[in-house]
């Protein structure tokens, strides 16, 4: 069970705009705590995707964005592509733990 | 260009220690956080701690009790240990750099079998 929530899987056919939730709780995305997002290929590692909710880091294109409300964030990706296949996974902190907290994976599958 | 190997035995009996080494280059392990996470086969990420040059560690409440990080200026290494593991201990074990909010250079990623 992790401690932010997110959608098993999300899909969209090439070209179109899907989202992907992470809902956490007061002690860490709702305690203003920022949220970033990871994307993994298959067979690969992790790769930072987008840090301080909304930031790219450089060579990641603009289709992907980062939000953040409340106590939930949401990645963005625009213009679908066949190398989008992936899991995404968001992040933050929490206050009760003392350290780092991930979501439990997204699989984006592209129709 | 900072770049993380992680390394140590992929095999590891259970009730022993599970010890591995991440060797930075590109950068110096003098400035910055550096920590663990591992996934499990078929499963999201869990993090398991990180530590500082000061020598100031963070630990996984859940895994608080079993493990330890250090670090080595002299070979630009930090090191994992986890005691008593079992088949639960199991996974892909990430060598990371912490920015201090989030996490933006990875190693490969090692695994790891806890068997007899």
């Amino acid at each position: 069970q992790s401690v932010l929530t997110q959608p098993p899987s999300v899909s969209g056919a090439p070209g179109q705009r899907v989202t992907i939730s992470c809902t956490g709780s007061s002690s860490n995305i709702g305690s203003d705590f920022d949220v970033h997002w990871y994307q993994q290929l298959p067979g690969a590692a992790p790769t930072l995707l987008i840090y301080d909710n909304n930031t790219r880091p450089s060579g990641v294109p603009d289709r992907f964005s980062g939000s953040k409300s409340g106590t939930s964030a949401s990645l963005a990706i625009t213009g679908l592509q066949a190398t989008d296949e992936a899991d995404y996974y968001c992040q933050s902190y929490d206050s009760s733990l003392g350290g780092s907290v991930f979501g439990g994976g997204t699989q984006l599958t592209v129709l | 260009q900072v770049q993380l190997q992680e390394s140590g035995p992929g095999l590891v009996k259970p009730s022993e220690t599970l010890s591995l080494t991440c060797t930075v280059s590109g950068g110096s392990i003098s400035s910055d956080y550096w920590g663990w996470i591992r996934q499990p086969a078929g499963k999201g990420l869990e993090w398991i701690g990180r530590i500082y040059i000061s020598g100031s560690t963070r630990y996984n409440p859940s895994l608080d009790s079993r493990v330890t990080m250090s670090m080595d200026t002299s070979r630009n290494q930090f090191s994992l240990k986890m005691t008593s593991v079992t088949a639960a201990d199991t996974a892909l074990y990430y060598c990371v750099r912490y920015s201090g909010s989030y996490y933006d250079y990875w190693g490969r990623g090692t695994l790891v079998t806890v068997s007899s």
